[in-house]
């Protein structure tokens, strides 16, 4: 099985901040990750694939980099609607697979 | 609209059954690979079982044995039969469409899966 690991597992931050969350994979998943934001009580809501492939009508704020087994997701300037939980998932296998979860809060 | 409805969730005892199901428009389930994912309270997001467009299937090792994912295509509607259900399977579940397109550059020839469409949840609760 492969293994995904979020961090941090939390973390606040201001309107305006530039934030950057890391993923990272317990094998080589060269570019099969993807992520995704999720808001109380809402189903996910896909951001990025492919680990940088912006998803039709997602903000370009939202951005991804990384390949193999390390893996970030960045926003270039907080906006109010985005503080949520943000998850990574591998598409590696099969057998996918999520983090735990960032769960991003209001300072 | 390309859209996913799910229902059939509940309060179940443990060692009991339940079917859930998930109803699409705007595409044909029997055309994608779907996925189910369940989220149990105040925890994370986990992968619970795929149906691939040409009827194979495959499960987490958390249910498999006990779950069992199919569709009725004539319906265009995806189906979890549930049994022997525990505590631990309390949980939102959602389904979703995994989608796949090209990768970037240079993986340009190779697919890449995503679960670009979501329902919005059904609740199931084991207890007794």
């Amino acid at each position: 099985d492969i293994q995904m690991t979020q961090s941090p597992s939390s973390l606040s931050a201001s309107v305006g901040d530039r934030v950057i969350f890391t993923c990272r994979a317990s094998q080589s998943i060269t570019n099969y990750l993807n992520w995704y934001q999720q808001k109380p009580g809402k189903a996910p809501k896909l951001l990025i694939y492919a680990a940088s492939i912006l998803h039709s009508g997602v903000p370009s704020r939202f951005s991804g980099g990384g390949s193999g087994t390390d893996f970030t997701l960045t926003i270039s300037s907080l906006q109010p609607e985005d503080f949520a939980t943000y998850y990574c998932q591998q598409s590696f296998n099969t057998f996918a697979s999520f983090g735990q979860g960032t769960k991003l809060e209001i300072k | 609209e390309v859209q996913l409805v799910e229902s059939g969730g509940g309060l179940v005892q443990p060692g009991g059954s339940l079917r859930l199901s998930c109803a699409a428009s705007g595409f044909s389930v029997s055309d994608n690979y779907m996925s189910w994912v369940r989220q149990a309270p105040g925890k994370g997001l986990e992968w619970v079982s795929l149906i691939y467009a040409g009827g194979t299937t495959y499960y987490a090792d958390s249910v498999k044995g006990r779950f069992a994912v199919s569709r009725d295509n004539s319906k265009n509607t995806l189906y979890l039969q549930m049994s022997s259900l525990r505590v631990e399977d309390t949980a939102v579940y959602y389904c979703a469409r995994d989608k796949a397109s090209a990768g970037p550059g240079m993986l340009g020839a190779y697919a890449f899966y995503y679960m670009d469409v979501w329902g919005t949840g059904t609740s199931v609760t084991v207890s007794s």
